[in-house]
């Protein structure tokens, strides 16, 4: 158990439809990192937080958003979705921002639009 | 366009014989080079990282060699077992720019008993 908590594990909606993703960090960890895993694309950073301020985009869709609380816990907001947005959407943890600092993944959520 | 290339794509090995899995990286400023490990149904584990000021880098049965020069690293992992069966991603990073993981495709990993 990394101590990453991603919720919920299966989401299955339809296209054009909207849903949040939520991940818990691991405690005491301020950064948290999203990441997309694809058949086609591998996994693909899309965004970073830290101490609830972004940090850092990759590449991450103008429909797709992210947030971290003051609680430090980070929900991933993907809308329209289009049949291509199925995959694996894993969030990571780790306790600073650089320094090569251990990343910590959640065990993902599967998303299937349908 | 992919940064971190890695081969093969899938590798068989037969137990207690040794998984080669290499990577190539583009971006020179890379500075943190992990290794992750992932089962069917979990997210990818930290297995081993090396940075670039040193060539090897060995913890029990996992040596990552790394090649500064020619932009290259890989994993070696010795006396192979069933149990290591699982996609191993090579990844870089910067360390002052954010720390977040350019990975390669992933190698799937079989090892035969």
């Amino acid at each position: 158990d990394s101590g990453v908590t991603q919720t919920p594990k299966h989401l299955i909606t339809a296209t054009g439809q909207r849903v949040t993703l939520r991940c818990s960090p691991r405690s005491g960890d301020l950064s948290v990192y999203w990441y997309q895993q694809s058949l086609d694309q591998g996994l693909q950073f899309l965004i970073q937080y830290y101490n609830g301020e972004e940090r850092a985009k990759g590449n991450i869709l103008e429909r797709f958003s992210a947030q971290q609380f003051p609680d430090l816990h980070s929900e991933l907001n993907l809308s329209s979705l289009e049949l291509g947005d199925s995959a694996l959407y894993f969030c990571a943890s780790s306790a600073r921002t650089g320094g090569g600092t251990e990343a910590f993944f959640g065990q993902g959520t599967r998303l299937t639009v349908v | 366009q992919q940064q971190v290339k890695q081969s093969p794509q899938s590798l068989i090995v037969q137990k207690g014989g040794i998984s080669i899995i290499n990577c190539a990286y583009e971006n020179t400023a890379f500075d943190y080079f992990p290794w992750y490990q992932q089962f069917p149904g979990k997210g990818p584990a930290l297995l081993i990282a090396i940075r670039p000021d040193v060539s090897e880098k060995k913890e029990g049965r996992f040596t990552i060699s790394f090649n500064k020069s020619a932009k290259q690293f890989s994993l070696h992992i010795m006396d192979s077992q069933p149990g290591d069966s699982a996609t191993y991603f090579c990844a870089a990073s910067i360390s002052n720019a954010g720390n977040m993981l350019t990975f390669g495709g992933g190698t799937r990993l079989m090892v035969k008993p």
